[in-house]
């Protein structure tokens, strides 16, 4: 039982680069969520999925767009990458909304 | 809106000392609300959870918390700090109607501990 895993760890793009996060969860959850995090600014929302299917913007969606591939996987996408999405990117799940969310180990992102 | 404001950003203390991180909220009543840990270069981990059962929560590691209404609280406390309790806390709380569901973050507390 894995939990929530992360694809890649660790990425560096130059800015315009596009890149895909992956996120796959093996608790059966409805749920799932992007988060990035950034220093003093704690976790900020940027999609969510409350259910296989259907998928909602949170706090800060600008220069993201996501997929709810199956109930198990959640994408993150970055069509065109700019230095102001330097961050660390958490994936998180839960059985419900309003549920404990369980998080993922993070992707770091550097974009030049 | 809600929101989470906690108190201190870096807070540090002695091995065996008490613990108190702080945490407002701001949101419709009532709320959900979370505290996690988060160690360098990992992901969260829940520590303890109130959702309108009994005031005072008990979490992992000798955590706890007390939901207080009237103070519009959420503090964490140990009665005597671990050095492998060195870590970021982070204090969150979900509400009802567009934020239902939806978890807002504190900035997060450092916590140093000091052997």
């Amino acid at each position: 039982n894995a939990g929530v895993t992360q694809t890649p760890k660790f990425q560096v793009l130059k800015t315009g680069q596009s890149m895909t996060l992956q996120c796959a969860q093996d608790m059966n959850h409805n749920s799932m969520y992007w988060y990035r995090q950034d220093p003093g600014m704690g976790l900020r929302l940027i999609y969510y999925s409350a259910s296989e299917g259907t998928t909602d913007k949170g706090e800060v969606p600008n220069g993201y767009n996501v997929s709810r591939l199956n109930k198990r996987e959640f994408s993150l996408r970055l069509e065109s990458a700019a230095p102001s999405q330097t961050s660390v990117y958490f994936c998180a799940s839960s059985e419900q909304l309003q549920e404990t969310q369980y998080f993922g180990p993070g992707t770091r992102l550097l974009v030049l | 809106a809600q929101s989470v404001t906690q108190l201190g950003s870096h807070v540090s203390v002695s091995e065996g000392a008490l613990v108190l991180l702080r945490c407002n909220y701001s949101s419709s009543v009532p709320p959900y609300l979370f505290w996690y840990v988060q160690y360098p270069n990992q992901g969260l981990q829940l520590l303890l959870k109130y959702t309108s059962a009994a005031t005072l929560v008990k979490g992992i590691n000798g955590f706890e918390a007390e939901f207080k209404k009237s103070e519009t609280s959420f503090h964490l406390t140990k009665p005597s700090a671990h050095m492998s309790d060195a870590a970021e806390y982070f204090c969150a709380v979900t509400g009802s109607g567009t934020s239902y569901g939806k978890l807002t973050f504190g900035q997060g507390t450092i916590l140093t501990v000091h052997p």
